[in-house]
Formats: structure tokens, C-alpha cells, sequence
């Protein structure tokens, strides 16, 4: 029963340095997303998938690139890193890619960029 | 624009006294709203998905209903083990699965 993993659960980065967020589900879901969590800002939609080779732009994707290669996996991509970045990544999935079913999430990676 | 705003930002209750949570929301047109609860260090976990103004749904001592403006999460006897962070979230027609959430309600209850 594993669900929607996420790895790795803490990271430390260097302003500048790229990384990758791996996100991996077993449920066979189409939809994919990604958010970040932020204090007072609640929980916001960075990128998300319909399904492999689909990929799209929520409401916060600047300095972020996603692909869906297989309908396992959505890695995020920070591609140079910036203190602003500084939250926690959730992924989530969900069966149906028109809506109306729940999101399932992760249990999220926390990031720190110095 | 499409906007959930959740009251109060926090809750403190004893241990037996019921009480309500609020989620206001404006959306073009519903297509669902969820209910979620998050426990410190983890990710938010399902509890609920209310589709039509007047539904209701019930598990162990959580009720949520929904009206055309709004969704109230009521909490009957709660427990100690009830306390968390109760997330809202709307999906919008035509937006497919994009989930709008508000900023959630963090739950104390006390002995």
C-alpha cells in the first residue's frame, strides 16, 4: 500500500545549485500535480499532468520544469536554485484527470535553500 | 477569481466541546469540494468530496455540508486525536483536476 512516494523527505541546498524532487505513485492515476506549502499561503498548484507526455502550468511555476515520462512518475526540477524557494513540495494523484475524484498526496519533501 | 477562504485560521476546544469549521468559496461553477486533514510532518489526507448544495457526509465524529457559498465542517465530542490542520478545496468546471485550497484551520483540543 504505498501510495504516492516522495523522496527525498529533507533536502539542504546552495542558492544557484539545481535539484530534482522524485514522486512516484502505484495506483495507476492519471492526474499528477505538484504544490508547494507555504505559512499563511496555504497549499498551491505549481505544475500537473493528465498523463504521460502531458504536462501543464498551475499557479506558481516559474523556476520549476516537470515531465511525465511513464504514468508512475513526475519528478520536479528546480533548475537553479533560490531562497524564495524555501517550502514544502507535495505531490498528489488522482484516478480521473476530469476532476471530481480526490487527490491523493505524499507525505512531501522539505526544502531549505541558504 | 476563483477563492476559498477557511475560518478561523485556528481553533482551540476541550475535549468533549463540538464545534464548527468554515470554508467559504467563490467559483465560476462547483464541480466538487474536498475536505482534507493534515497531521504535523504529513501530507493532507482525504476525509470527504461534497458535490451539490444540501449534501451532507458523516465519518466517526466529522460531518461536512455544503451549500452554495459555503461548507461547514462540524466536529461532534472531539477527541484529542482530532487535532490537526483541516484543509478546504474547491475544483472549478473546466479546470479538470486543479484543486484551489484555502489556508486551513489548525485544530487544538484539549484534555
Amino acid at each position: 500500500n504505498a501510495g504516492v512516494t516522495q523522496t527525498p523527505k529533507f533536502q539542504v541546498l546552495k542558492t544557484g545549485q539545481s535539484m530534482t524532487l522524485q514522486c512516484a505513485q502505484d495506483m495507476n492515476h492519471e492526474y499528477m500535480s505538484w504544490y508547494r506549502q507555504d505559512p499563511g499561503m496555504g497549499l498551491r498548484l505549481i505544475h500537473y499532468s493528465v498523463g504521460a507526455g502531458i504536462t501543464d502550468q498551475g499557479e506558481v511555476p516559474n523556476g520549476y520544469n516537470v515531465s511525465r515520462s511513464t504514468t508512475e512518475d513526475f519528478p520536479l526540477r528546480l533548475l537553479s536554485a533560490a531562497p524564495s524557494q524555501t517550502s514544502v513540495y507535495f505531490c498528489a494523484s488522482s484516478y480521473s484527470k476530469q476532476g471530481q475524484q480526490p487527490q491523493h498526496f505524499g507525505d512531501g519533501t522539505r526544502l531549505s535553500i541558504l | 477569481e476563483d477563492q476559498v477562504t477557511q475560518s478561523p485560521e485556528a481553533l482551540r476546544l476541550q475535549e468533549g466541546e463540538s464545534s464548527s469549521l468554515n470554508c467559504s468559496y467563490t467559483v465560476s461553477g462547483l464541480r466538487g469540494l474536498f475536505w482534507y486533514r493534515q497531521d504535523p510532518g504529513k501530507g493532507p489526507e482525504f476525509l470527504f468530496t461534497l458535490y451539490s448544495a444540501g449534501e451532507e457526509k458523516e465519518k466517526e465524529r466529522l460531518k461536512a455540508t455544503l451549500t452554495k457559498k459555503e461548507s461547514f465542517l462540524h466536529i461532534t465530542a472531539p477527541k484529542p486525536e482530532d487535532s490537526a490542520t483541516y484543509l478546504c478545496a474547491v475544483q472549478a468546471d473546466n479546470q479538470g483536476g486543479k484543486l484551489i485550497f484555502g489556508q486551513g484551520t489548525e485544530l487544538s483540543v484539549k484534555p
